[in-house]
């Protein structure tokens, strides 16, 4: 069975640009989340959905955002970006909502922005 | 607010060593508990959770880990350390039955000499 997929793997911006980053996930699971890795903060969660429904954010500005779509494929988008912007964005799915299911993580998207 | 601690950044420790990596949680509620393994490079993988019910979880890969209500601590045991253990190791809690997101430690980063 194939794993959690997050494309692009590797990502460059300008500060003030906006950027997509995407996640598949394993087939079968409904849930998706979203999480900021980085050095200082360590690892954030961003977003949960399920069912194309957000269930839960965590604590970001307006510029992060999300969807999820009805083959539970998930984008999150950031939006004038900032150098603190600057992580590793992780995608994780599940079965179901909340942590009573095992989230199986994707390899991240590196995100550098200049 | 649900948080977690984890004591010691970088842990290092001889092939065949015990062991041992320690987090403290803070919790209102009865809290679900999870140690995540992440190599380099990779997203995290889980190694074990604790839900409710026997208190000595075992995981993967030799490790487990002891859920101490009286002390607030998920500490992350294995009897004797591999090379392969070199990884960056997260504990994480959620609360009311899995329906909160993950909130994770800062890390401990192991390190194993040979």
């Amino acid at each position: 069975k194939a794993g959690v997929t997050q494309t692009p793997r590797y990502l460059i911006k300008t500060r003030g640009q906006q950027v997509t980053l995407s996640c598949s996930p394993i087939s079968g699971h409904r849930s998706v989340s979203w999480y900021q890795q980085t050095p200082g903060q360590g690892l954030q969660f961003l977003f949960e959905y399920f069912s194309e429904t957000q269930r839960n954010k965590g604590n970001f500005p307006g510029r992060f955002s999300g969807r999820q779509f009805s083959n539970s494929r998930s984008e999150m988008n950031v939006s004038t970006l900032e150098l603190g912007d600057s992580a590793l964005y992780l995608c994780a799915s599940s079965l179901g909502a909340g942590t009573s299911y095992e989230q199986y993580f994707g390899p991240g998207t590196r995100l550098t922005v200049t | 607010a649900q948080s977690v601690t984890q004591l010691g950044s970088h842990v290092s420790v001889s092939e065949g060593a015990l062991v041992l990596l320690r987090c403290n949680y803070s919790s209102s509620v009865p809290p679900y508990l999870f140690w995540y393994v992440q190599y380099p490079n990779q997203g995290l993988q889980l190694l074990l959770k604790y839900t409710t019910g026997a208190t000595l979880v075992k995981g993967i890969n030799g490790f487990e880990a002891e859920f101490k209500k009286s002390e607030t601590s998920f500490h992350l045991t294995k009897p004797s350390a591999h090379m392969s253990d070199a990884a960056e190791y997260f504990c994480a809690v959620s609360e009311l039955s899995g329906n909160t997101p993950l909130v994770f430690g800062k890390g401990t980063r192991l390190s194993v000499i040979a």
